[in-house]
């Protein structure tokens, strides 16, 4: 089926750091949503994004879909012991289609 | 408080057995799905509900069997044609149409092979 590219795959990063990650397809998405996985748990829905160029907070977490409806970007500023997990991007091509989802990005602080 | 409850946490099956992994929401939700969830790899849809008594195939569906005859409940059988059964099950709910991306997962489901 088909697949969404999430890179990073994994990151190690000092408490504090600004983090970056990105998902792209070779689709057009109408929907873009980041998840947060915790190790042991289901993933939870951070950021839900609807229109191209559209940039949305969720405290430290900020979120754009990209302007060609193909990719979309995650940013943490000042990263805390707490947001280590994994991140996924999923795209969604329209309100009646299951969502595609991209591989994760492992999100890992040195202490 | 409203959820998603899976259970159990930890399953064990031996070869040629079929298990059945439990799903129960009540938050009022028409659509349930089970994704299967492998190191290193995004979620891989196995079968999805949108209505009771009606169920669609994912990706991934081969090996797997499910049923809905009641709202809450999306029970999912990993029978014994399904020949790597080790993986992570996650079990979700959305409301249907407007806002269906948004999914609430359980905790999963560890599943192994003795």
């Amino acid at each position: 089926g088909q697949q969404l590219n999430q890179s990073p795959q994994s990151m190690f990063i000092q408490e504090g750091e600004d983090v970056s990650m990105n998902c792209t397809s070779s689709s057009i998405f109408n929907t873009w949503l980041w998840y947060k996985q915790d190790p042991g748990e289901g993933p939870v829905l951070l950021i839900a994004l609807y229109k191209a160029g559209e940039l949305t907070s969720n405290g430290r977490l900020t979120a754009q879909f990209g302007i060609t409806r193909k990719d979309s970007f995650l940013n943490i500023s000042a990263s805390i012991p707490s947001d280590v997990g994994i991140y996924f991007c999923a795209g969604q091509l329209g309100s009646n289609y299951q969502l595609i989802w991209g591989a994760g990005t492992k999100l890992i602080i040195k202490p | 408080d409203g959820g998603i409850t899976q259970s159990p946490k930890y399953l064990f099956r031996k070869e040629g057995q079929n298990v059945t992994l439990s799903c129960e929401q009540n938050l009022n939700h028409d659509a349930m799905y089970w994704y299967r969830q492998d190191p290193g790899q995004g979620l891989r849809l196995i079968y999805y509900s949108q209505i009771v008594n009606d169920f669609q195939k994912g990706d991934i569906a081969e090996g797997y069997s499910v049923s809905r005859e009641k709202k809450e409940s999306f029970p999912l059988t990993v029978t014994s044609a399904q020949k790597n059964p080790t993986a992570f099950y996650l079990c979700a709910s959305s409301v249907s149409g407007t806002e269906s991306e948004k999914l609430f997962f359980g905790s999963g489901t560890q599943l192994s092979v003795l």
